[in-house]
Order: structure tokens, then sequence, then C-alpha cells
């Protein structure tokens, strides 16, 4: 398996620009999860899914953002519209089944955002 | 009640110490600890996990000490190597499958 597939690596905009963050899970995994890294506040979890259904989504700063999980093989994160402060690395992780002993979560090698 | 408390925040050893990172937590409903190594440019990888009806868990030179009465957890890495060198979160997990994640300790290594 690939492992988990983020696009793009990299993405640089302007403030007031829409942005979508593509995750693509490691096949067979029931959870997704959506994290934000920054310096100043370390790895946060925006939202996680469950079977393609949002469990939990406190961590989404404000409406600015949204995150759908159409099947189980795709996520987006967007944020619409954009501004700086959302600058960070974006992670995308997936899990067969936290609630078991194989609660591992699998990141993808992440999206760094640049709004400038 | 959620939050993971990780100390130190950065770490210096010479090859071969022992460097030990802290991690305090509140919610006795956790019940899964695990502690994450993340390189630069990469996503955080598992390096080790323990449950708490357990006080150690050894995996090559990692090693999670467990005092569930003091709700406090430590990563030890014996025979420490220049390879070595990330930042180490430590987390804790409820049955609700959301991790929560420590601030990070950055470690460096010296040859």
């Amino acid at each position: 398996d690939a492992g988990v597939i983020q696009s793009p690596r990299h993405e640089v905009t302007e403030m007031g620009q829409e942005v979508t963050l593509r995750c693509k899970p490691i096949s067979g995994h029931d959870y997704l999860f959506w994290y934000r890294q920054t310096m100043m506040r370390g790895l946060e979890l925006l939202i996680y899914f469950n079977n393609n259904v949002p469990i939990d989504d406190s961590g989404m700063p404000e409406d600015r953002f949204s995150a759908k999980m159409p099947n189980a093989s795709f996520s987006t994160l967007k944020i619409q519209p954009s501004e700086p402060r959302d600058s960070a690395v974006y992670f995308c992780a997936s899990s067969p089944l936290p609630g078991s002993l194989a609660n591992e979560q699998f990141f993808g090698p992440g999206t760094r955002l640049t709004v400038l | 009640q959620q939050q993971v408390k990780q100390s130190p925040q950065s770490l210096i050893v010479q090859k071969g110490g022992i460097p030990i990172i802290n991690c305090a937590y509140e919610n006795t409903a956790f019940d899964y600890f695990p502690w994450y190594q993340q390189f630069p440019g990469k996503g955080p990888a598992l390096l080790i996990a323990i449950r708490p009806d357990v006080s150690e868990k050894k995996e090559g030179r990692f090693t999670i000490s467990f005092n569930k009465s003091a709700k406090q957890f430590s990563l030890h890495i014996m025979d420490s190597q220049p390879g070595d060198s990330a930042t180490y979160f430590c987390a804790a997990m409820s049955n609700t499958g959301k991790l929560i994640f420590g601030q990070g300790t950055t470690l460096q290594v010296k040859p």
C-alpha cells in the first residue's frame, strides 16, 4: 500500500482565495483525521470521520473551514476564504479501528499551506 | 481535562546518552498512550505505545514508563544515536478514537 496520500504537497495562495486540500486514506481504514500543525499550537485535530461520516468537528476553527468525505477513498478540507493565520502544515491520517488494539494512526506527508 | 502536557520543549544529548521525555494527563478516561516520532518534512509516525494495565513497555532502544496513579508517562531512548534526532510527541486516546497530542519535544543527538 502507498500509505496515506495528500495533495498538493505545497500550496501558496493569496488571502481571500479558496484552498482545497485532498487526502486518500489507506484502503480498508474506517477512520480519517485532519490535523493542523503550527509552531505555536502544535498538532491540533480539526475533524475526524468514521465510515465517511463526520464524528467530531469541534476542532474546526471557524466556518471558513469545511471538510467532506464523499467516499471511503477520498476526503477534502476546504478553506474559504483563506487568511494568513491559516498558514500551517495540514496532515491527513487514517486508522483501521481506534477502539481496538489496532488503533495506530497513519499520517500522510502533509500539505504545507502558505497564505500571503 | 483534555490536555496532555509534555516536557521538555527541546533536548540536546550526546550520542549514547539517554534522553527522557515526560508527559502528564488529567483525563482518567484515556486508555491508550502512544508516542509518535516526526522527522523534518514528514508526517508523524507511531514509535511505541502503551496501555495503562502495564507499567513499562520496551521496543528495541525505546522504553515507555507509565505511572497510572500519578497520571504520567515517559519515553526513554537508550544508547541514543544521531539518527534519533527528531521531534517526539506523546499522545493520549480514549474510546472515542480521538488522539490528544502533547506539544512535542525536539531532540538533537550530537555525534
